[in-house]
């Protein structure tokens, strides 16, 4: 079965630093990985995508991740965080056999100022 | 415009009663989704229909019924509600099957006493 793990419930940042939130993947064949962003309150948006080609995938708001088969990773990075970036992260995997979106437990990012 | 929207936004009824959820779209989209987020932030899909057609029937209790009277519409009905099924509930809609971006509505609190 497809699924994707996220280890960290919350990872906390200062405004200005680079920030990673992490997601690992479990797969059967080439992965169609995403990562989604949930504001307080509101629905997800979608941030960005691998489907094939670049391993470095750019998404948005400065968002981009970074595809790494030999580690089965997928960690979503942006260069100087801001206060704003505060929400509930969601990596997720499309299962190719039922389409289905399989998404991780999510991870609380907190940008201190 | 509101790309997803979903009505009622809070929905606090007592055990046993029936409610529906409504959800439109107005991206012209042939895909639409009803997702289930718990109090933990787990998010999991229920049903997607294609073009008005069943696609995903996840395993949920038979007193949740989607009904799909046009692609840009597709509602929720629950009977007989219980108070387990209180959570958040999303409506999302994609292109097609094959695209991979979903867009998220705001989401129905549901509260069941």
């Amino acid at each position: 079965a497809q699924s994707v793990a996220q280890p960290e419930d919350q990872v906390n940042v200062a405004e200005g630093n680079p920030l990673t939130v992490k997601c690992t993947y479990s797969v059967s064949g080439n992965p169609y990985l995403f990562w989604y962003v949930q504001y307080p309150n509101r629905g997800l948006q979608f941030l960005l995508k691998y489907i094939t080609g670049d391993n470095l995938v750019k998404g948005s708001y400065g968002f981009e991740a970074e595809f790494n088969k030999s580690q089965t990773s997928f960690h979503l990075k942006k260069p100087s965080a801001l206060v704003s970036d505060s929400a509930l992260y969601f990596c997720a995997v499309r299962d190719r056999d039922t389409d289905k979106l399989i998404f991780g437990t999510g991870t609380r990012l907190q940008v201190f100022p | 415009d509101t790309a997803v929207s979903q009505t009622p936004k809070y929905l606090v009824t007592q055990m046993g009663n029936d409610k529906s959820i409504k959800c439109e779209q107005n991206l012209g989209h042939d895909t639409m989704y009803w997702y289930k987020q718990d109090s933990k932030k787990f998010l999991k899909i229920m049903f997607s229909y294609n073009n008005k057609e069943l696609i995903i029937n996840e395993t949920v209790p038979n007193r949740f019924s989607p009904k799909s009277p046009d692609k840009a519409h597709l509602n929720l009905h629950i009977n007989s509600l219980e108070l387990g099924d209180s959570a958040v509930y999303f409506c999302a809609s994609s292109q097609d099957l094959t695209v991979h971006e979903q867009y998220f509505g705001p989401g129905t609190r549901l509260t069941v006493t």
